[in-house]
């Protein structure tokens, strides 16, 4: 079974200071890699996600993130935030071809933009 | 409607009693999912739908939970005599196709139940 680690619950961060959120994953087979954001009292909504092909994926909102299969990693980043990116976000993973239940969330992110 | 619908978007109930939640998802969405998000927790799979495929129930915590999908379409996830651990918000999600063909899952809002 695939499991997703966020190590880091909460990451208060300034105002247009870059970002890094970390995510790793351990999984035995090749895996689809996402990163969900949800707003306060609001549904999760897709940042990005990794399938195949480039290993740096770009998302909404100025976000990207970058496969590692070395490290087992897709930390997500952003050069320069905004208070409006005050959020949880969270990190899951996929086995293609297997069953809905492999679908696996980490625990979230908290990202608290200060001014 | 452009996104998935959830409803009721709050609901307070007495332990013992029965809810009811209900999920309307993209309109042309093939499968269609129920979560649990406990507050500070990840999400927590309980039930996914694959049009007329028999639905994948291994999340279920226990017996008390059921769900169903009319005419492949709306879901109603149904929690009998619930207890305070029940509470959470529940979130239903719908895709194209399943999680395992990298499609895109779009979620709704949420039923946030609290069980006082």
């Amino acid at each position: 079974a695939q499991s997703v680690t966020q190590l880091d619950s909460q990451v208060p961060v300034f105002e247009e200071a870059p970002v890094e959120l970390r995510c790793n994953y351990s999984s035995s087979v090749s895996v689809y890699l996402f990163w969900y954001v949800q707003y306060p009292n609001q549904g999760l909504q897709l940042l990005l996600k990794y399938l195949s092909g480039s290993t740096l994926v770009k998302g909404i909102n100025g976000f990207e993130a970058e496969f590692n299969k070395s490290q087992t990693s897709f930390h997500l980043r952003k050069p320069s935030v905004h208070i409006s990116d005050t959020a949880e976000y969270f990190c899951a993973v996929s086995v293609p071809g297997g069953s809905a239940r492999q679908l696996t969330f980490g625990s979230g992110t908290q990202l608290t933009v200060l001014p | 409607g452009a996104g998935v619908s959830q409803s009721p978007s709050n609901k307070v109930t007495e332990k013992g009693k029965d809810v009811e939640l209900r999920c309307d998802p993209i309109s042309g969405h093939t499968a269609l999912y129920w979560y649990r998000q406990s507050l500070g927790q990840g999400l927590e799979f309980l039930i996914y739908f694959q049009g007329n495929s028999a639905p994948d129930k291994s999340g279920l915590p226990s017996d008390r939970f059921s769900a169903e999908r009319t005419g492949g379409s709306v879901s109603t996830l149904t929690i009998q005599r619930t207890q305070q651990e029940d509470s959470a918000v529940y979130l239903c999600a719908s895709s194209a196709q399943g999680s395992n063909s990298g499609n895109t899952i779009y979620f709704g809002e949420g039923s946030w139940l609290t069980v006082v």
